[in-house]
């Protein structure tokens, strides 16, 4: 069945940078696009950034835009998204979420990895 | 950017009633519409794509339908594990957005 698995949340200063990762397996990842949404405490969803399977395209939310990079390693079915210049307003649980074959939405999505910029 | 409007914020509905929540898109986004079903805790959980296709297992009382900037999401007969937050996501301009969320709740 197909897992994703984040990791690397946890508390940061702002200014800070951060680094998450996320484990694809039960699918064939290097075929897929990826993406990351992100949830505010108590709040929405917000699309953060997708890279589609051979990192040609990557597109990204305007408020991240030049301060995190989506990338992957498909030899080791992982996608990484390295966030820098952490603002409080990024805190937040950031999920790894699969593109479908319709392209752009969201068929399956890991459990979560919790992100706090706080002094 | 494409902004998504839903309506209500909450909906308080009984058990075996009917739940139409409505999205609104702040310009034409075709049939690129998507909802998500949302539980306290865990990710959210695709229902419907292309504004009106059902994801694979998703039951047949969840239906939506609507194109262009008027989407509604109807679930015919509310069973216990609906009740929940539901979003809809376009899908047809760059960024992607999401609506901020209709939450169903026991009446």
């Amino acid at each position: 069945q197909v897992q994703l698995v984040e990791s690397g949340g946890g508390v940061v200063q702002p200014g800070g940078f951060l680094r998450l990762s996320c484990a694809a397996s039960g699918f064939t990842f290097s075929s897929y696009g990826i993406h990351w949404v992100r949830q505010a405490p108590g709040k929405g969803l917000e699309w953060v950034a997708f890279t589609d399977y051979g990192e040609r395209n990557k597109y990204y939310t305007d408020s991240v835009q030049g301060r995190f990079t989506i990338s992957r390693d498909n030899s080791k079915n992982m996608l990484y998204l390295q966030m820098n210049s952490l603002r409080a307003e990024d805190t937040a649980v950031y999920y790894c979420a699969k593109d479908t074959v319709t392209m752009f939405t969201f068929d399956y999505w890991g459990q979560g990895t919790l992100v706090t910029v706080s002094s | 950017e494409t902004v998504m409007t839903q309506s209500p914020a909450t909906l308080s509905v009984s058990p075996g009633e009917r739940a139409t929540l409505s999205c609104r898109a702040s310009q034409s986004v075709n049939s690129n519409l998507a909802w998500y079903q949302q539980k306290p805790g865990q990710a959210p959980r695709l229902l419907i794509y292309e504004a009106s296709t059902r994801a694979t297992g998703v039951p047949a009382r969840f239906s939506g339908s609507g194109s262009g900037t008027e989407f509604t999401l109807t679930i015919s007969s509310l069973q216990s594990e609906d009740f929940a937050v539901y979003f809809c996501q376009q899908y047809n301009n760059w960024p992607l957005t999401f609506g901020g969320g209709t939450k169903v709740e026991i009446k």
